[in-house]
């Protein structure tokens, strides 16, 4: 696709539940980022995969986040037992290799109630 | 670890203004510097980039900003702000540790609003 796509662009789910949010990255790129936006503040890094590895998962907030990119397209956010906390706009971004600029995609908005 | 910090929370300013916009970080090793920006209702979208070369680096939309390494900064510039350059500025540093480059670090960000 010409740009990164994220789905669902809202999810909103109850406390407890498991979600799994999808990014899709531009064509060819093989570096794949998850940040986490709340309201008010910047984007804080979550985890960096290239190409199928998690090459950093340093900003993961704790065991309840995972994320997975079997075929080094396509990745999977997975939050297990959501929290209230964990409300906020997740957001994906890929490059063309780990030190070039990142393309954003529109996020996916998730509450927790 | 690394951090960003933006000076200026909300900034407010009349059309054909001049416009900068503080950052600075903290890292103890090579870093790539971006500020992103993001309109209402819009994702994140680059506006520049310094990874090397001369620090003053031109990015979309009229904007500049230049990297002082000996100040730890890297501020956004703009001779003559527009209304439609209201939106949210993100400053964001990448830096480099020993397994390869890092995911970015953003400041909280500036809210410019333009006045017409």
């Amino acid at each position: 696709g010409a740009g990164v796509s994220q789905t669902p662009s809202n999810k909103v789910t109850e406390k407890g539940k498991y979600v799994e949010l999808r990014c899709d990255p531009i064509s060819g790129h093989t570096a794949l980022y998850w940040y986490r936006q709340s309201l008010g503040q910047g984007p804080e890094f979550l985890i960096y995969f290239q190409g199928t590895g998690a090459a950093d998962d340093s900003g993961l907030p704790n065991d309840r986040f995972f994320a997975v990119r079997p075929e080094g397209s396509v990745s999977t956010l997975k939050i297990q037992r959501t929290e209230r906390g964990d409300s906020a706009v997740y957001l994906c971004a890929s490059s063309q290799s780990g030190v070039n600029e990142q393309y954003f995609g529109p996020g996916t908005r998730l509450t927790v109630t | 670890a690394q951090s960003v910090s933006q000076h200026n929370h909300h900034v407010i300013l009349s059309e054909a203004a001049s416009l900068e916009l503080g950052c600075n970080y903290s890292y103890g090793g090579t870093v790539n510097l971006f500020w992103y920006v993001q309109y209402p209702g819009q994702h994140l979208q680059l506006l520049l980039k310094y990874f090397s070369g001369d620090p003053l680096v031109k990015g979309i939309k009229g904007f500049e900003a230049e990297f002082i390494k000996s100040k730890f900064s890297f501020n956004l510039r703009k001779p003559s702000v527009q209304w439609s350059d209201t939106a949210e500025y993100f400053c964001a540093v990448m830096g480099y540790s020993g397994g390869g480059a890092d995911g970015l670090t953003f400041g909280k960000g500036t809210h410019l609003i333009i006045q017409p």
